[in-house]
């Protein structure tokens, strides 16, 4: 059965730092692994697809790398804005479903 | 254009009503689905259409009942529903598969009186 898991839950960091997200999942069999923003009481937007083959892919300042082996992705956001706000989950296909990690919610203060 | 449209973005219903939340998507993909989220947790996946016909119940009360009229359009009909019912209702695509990366709606929040 696969679990997906994001620490930390929360976290809180000064604007401008850079920061890592986590998510680590137990079968190391998957497709791919995305990640998500959703802002308060929103729907979810997609921000990068990492696909099995891959070891990484960018987006403006985000990165995110995956290691199949070790069952863990990272979610790599480069100098934080409050914009930046927001929970963000990893989620990992299963058939015909998507297996989400409980989130971890980020506040970049000014 | 990646966008899933829903509607409406927030609904009230009593415990007697009858009523729909409607979702559309022109990107061409052949899976769409219905999750919902309660507050502070990941979405729960409900139903899955795959070309058009069901392919995944997650075991959901039959108050919620799904349909799929066409490859762009997806209804979830509501009826009877609970307090507990209250939630964001979520609409997503893919391309066919259940692998490739999927595209959400922004929701409709359901408040059951």
């Amino acid at each position: 059965k696969q679990e997906v898991t994001q620490i930390p839950a929360a976290l809180s960091v000064p604007e401008g730092e850079n920061l890592v997200l986590n998510c680590s999942f137990t079968d190391s069999a998957i497709y791919n692994l995305q990640w998500f923003r959703q802002d308060p009481g929103k729907g979810l937007t997609s921000l990068l697809l990492i696909q099995s083959s891959q070891r990484e892919q960018t987006s403006g300042r985000l990165n995110a790398s995956l290691d199949k082996s070790s069952g863990r992705s990272t979610l790599y956001i480069a100098a934080s804005q409050p914009g930046d706000s927001a929970t963000y989950l990893c989620a990992v296909p299963r058939p015909g479903k998507l297996i989400f990690g409980q989130g971890t919610t980020l506040q970049v203060k000014p | 254009d990646t966008e899933v449209t829903q509607t409406p973005k927030h609904l009230v219903m009593g415990m007697t009503n009858k009523k729909s939340l409607k979702c559309e998507q022109h990107m061409g993909h052949r899976a769409m689905y219905w999750y919902k989220q309660k507050a502070k947790k990941p979405p729960e996946l409900m139903f899955v259409y795959s070309y058009e016909k069901l392919s995944i119940n997650e075991s959901v009360p039959s108050r919620f009942s799904p349909e799929c009229p066409n490859s762009s359009l997806l209804n979830l009909h509501l009826h009877a529903l609970q307090p507990e019912d209250s939630a964001l209702y979520l609409c997503a695509s893919s391309q066919g598969g259940g692998t490739g990366e999927l595209f959400f709606g922004e929701g409709s929040r359901l408040t059951v009186l």
